[in-house]
């Protein structure tokens, strides 16, 4: 258990609105990840941080941004939800004990209708 | 060609057969591998972790990494209906900022 809680757990939101997902660590890990699950995609890496302030796009980073205001929080928004967007959001950390490897949130469903 | 391929499945076996799961890699500079497991709507959880070439054993399971190949391997032995779950392999050239890799996970199903 890497103590990572994701919020909201599921969430239903309509086309434009702003959606903003997040992720608490209490594992004090340097980086975190937000990654989106689909069919046929796999998991696709959005944003990731490297540590407070410091964070880079991944794969696909298009429509979405992100904070890291504190070591233990990480915001993923959806500055005007579409229904592209709809999919299962996973946030994760990496800390210097864990080597290569990262652990994975409980997973964050949003429809976009 | 993609970075990791991995066969979709899905994967149904009875309950104690052998498991084998595959991926194939196209980048040679890849040299940590992972093999998470992920129950129906949950998120993935490390199963197994091995550096360059070689054997990892845990219990039932058996991670096999062939650099020369670009191929890697898990084996599922005496396999359990709690077995079944999508397998994602995962890999990265390490560093600092070094990403993982997803394949894009197997379904197994482990019928009694």
């Amino acid at each position: 258990d890497a103590g990572i809680t994701q919020s909201p757990r599921h969430k239903v939101t309509e086309t434009g609105t702003p959606v903003t997902l997040r992720c608490h660590q209490t594992e004090n890990h340097r980086y975190m990840y937000w990654y989106r699950q689909d069919p046929g995609h796999g998991l696709r890496l959005i944003h990731y941080s490297y540590g407070v302030k410091d964070t880079d796009k991944g794969e696909v980073s298009d429509g979405y941004s992100v904070s890291r205001s504190k070591t233990e929080d990480f915001l993923l928004t959806l500055e005007s939800a579409t229904s592209s967007q709809t999919s299962v959001y996973f946030c994760a950390t990496r800390g210097p004990l864990s080597g290569n490897t990262i652990y994975f949130g409980e997973g964050s469903w949003l429809t976009v209708v | 060609q993609k970075e990791v391929e991995q066969d979709p499945g899905p994967l149904s076996v009875p309950e104690g057969a052998i498991v084998s799961l595959n991926c194939t890699y196209s980048n040679s500079a890849f040299q940590y591998f992972m093999w998470y497991r992920q129950y129906s709507r949950k998120g993935p959880e490390l199963l197994m972790y091995t550096y360059s070439s070689g054997n990892k054993e845990d219990g039932r399971f058996t991670a096999q990494v062939d650099k020369s190949s670009k191929y890697i391997s898990l084996f599922i032995r005496d396999s359990q209906p709690s077995d079944s779950a999508t397998y994602l392999c995962a890999m990265t050239n390490g560093g600092s900022q070094g990403n993982l890799i997803f394949g894009k996970g197997t379904k197994l199903s482990v019928k009694p």
